[in-house]
C-alpha cells in the first residue's frame, strides 16, 4: 500500500485564499519530494526536503518537513487560478522505488 | 534534450489483446520506472529499473511485464489486456537511485475494452 497518506483529497478555495495540504507517514523518511500535476498533465517535481525541521520557499509555496520527519507539508498563500491542479507527496523506504500519496486535488475560483 | 518520450499518447484495446507502451529518455538515466494513473487512486508504481538488466517490482505488477536491456528504453508490455488495466500510464527516470527528482513522460492513455 501507500507509504505516505496525504489529506484533505480535494479543496475548494476563492483565489487569494490560503491552501495548505498534509503528507504524514507511520515511518521515518529519509526525504520527500512534493510534485504537482495540472489537470490533463504529467506530474512535475517541484522540491525535496530531507532535513529535520527543514523549511523551503518557493515564492508563494512553503514547504515544511518535520521534526521527526515523518510529516510534511505544503502551505500556499494567496492562492491564484494558476495553482489548479493536484499536489502529490512522494517518498522512498528503499532507496530506489519512490511511492507517491494520494494527492490533493486544488480548484481555485476566480 | 527531449526528456522522457512515451508513445502511444491514446491507445484502445480489447480484452486480451497485447500491446508494449514504449518509453525512451534521452537523459543518461539509471533509474526507470512505471507508474499507472487511476482516479482518487494516485500514481501506483508498477515496475521500476535501476540500470541495464536490472528490473523489479512495484506496488501492482500484476498483468505487466517489462525489461531494460539499454539505458535509454524500458518498455511496459501488457500480455493480455484487461479492463482492470483502463488507465494513465507514466514512465518516469531520474538520476541515480529512484528516490532522486523524477522526470515524467506525458503519458499513455489506455482503454480496455
Amino acid at each position: 500500500g501507500q507509504q505516505v497518506m496525504q489529506i484533505p483529497q480535494y479543496q475548494h478555495v476563492q483565489e487569494g485564499e490560503d491552501f495548505t495540504t498534509y503528507c504524514n507517514s507511520s515511518t521515518t523518511l529519509s526525504n520527500i519530494q512534493w510534485y504537482k500535476q495540472r489537470p490533463g498533465g504529467h506530474p512535475v517535481f517541484l522540491i525535496q526536503l530531507v532535513k529535520s525541521g527543514e523549511v523551503k520557499k518557493q515564492k508563494r509555496l512553503t514547504f515544511q518537513f518535520g521534526e521527526a520527519k515523518k510529516n510534511s507539508s505544503l502551505h500556499i498563500t494567496a492562492t491564484q487560478t494558476t495553482d489548479v491542479g493536484t499536489y502529490f507527496c512522494a517518498a522512498s523506504n528503499s532507496g530506489y522505488a519512490l511511492n507517491f500519496g494520494k494527492g490533493t486535488s486544488l480548484l481555485v475560483t476566480p | 534534450n527531449a526528456g522522457v518520450t512515451q508513445t502511444p499518447k491514446f491507445q484502445v484495446l480489447k480484452t486480451g489483446q497485447s500491446m508494449t507502451l514504449q518509453c525512451a529518455q534521452d537523459m543518461n538515466h539509471e533509474y526507470m520506472s512505471w507508474y499507472r494513473q487511476d482516479p482518487g487512486m494516485g500514481l501506483r508504481l508498477i515496475h521500476y529499473s535501476v540500470g541495464a538488466g536490472i528490473t523489479d517490482q512495484g506496488e501492482v505488477p500484476n498483468g505487466y511485464n517489462v525489461s531494460r536491456s539499454t539505458t535509454e528504453d524500458f518498455p511496459l508490455r501488457l500480455l493480455s489486456a484487461a479492463p482492470s488495466q483502463t488507465s494513465v500510464y507514466f514512465c518516469a527516470s531520474s538520476q541515480g537511485q529512484g528516490n532522486q527528482k523524477l522526470f515524467f513522460g506525458s503519458g499513455t492513455q489506455l482503454s480496455v475494452l
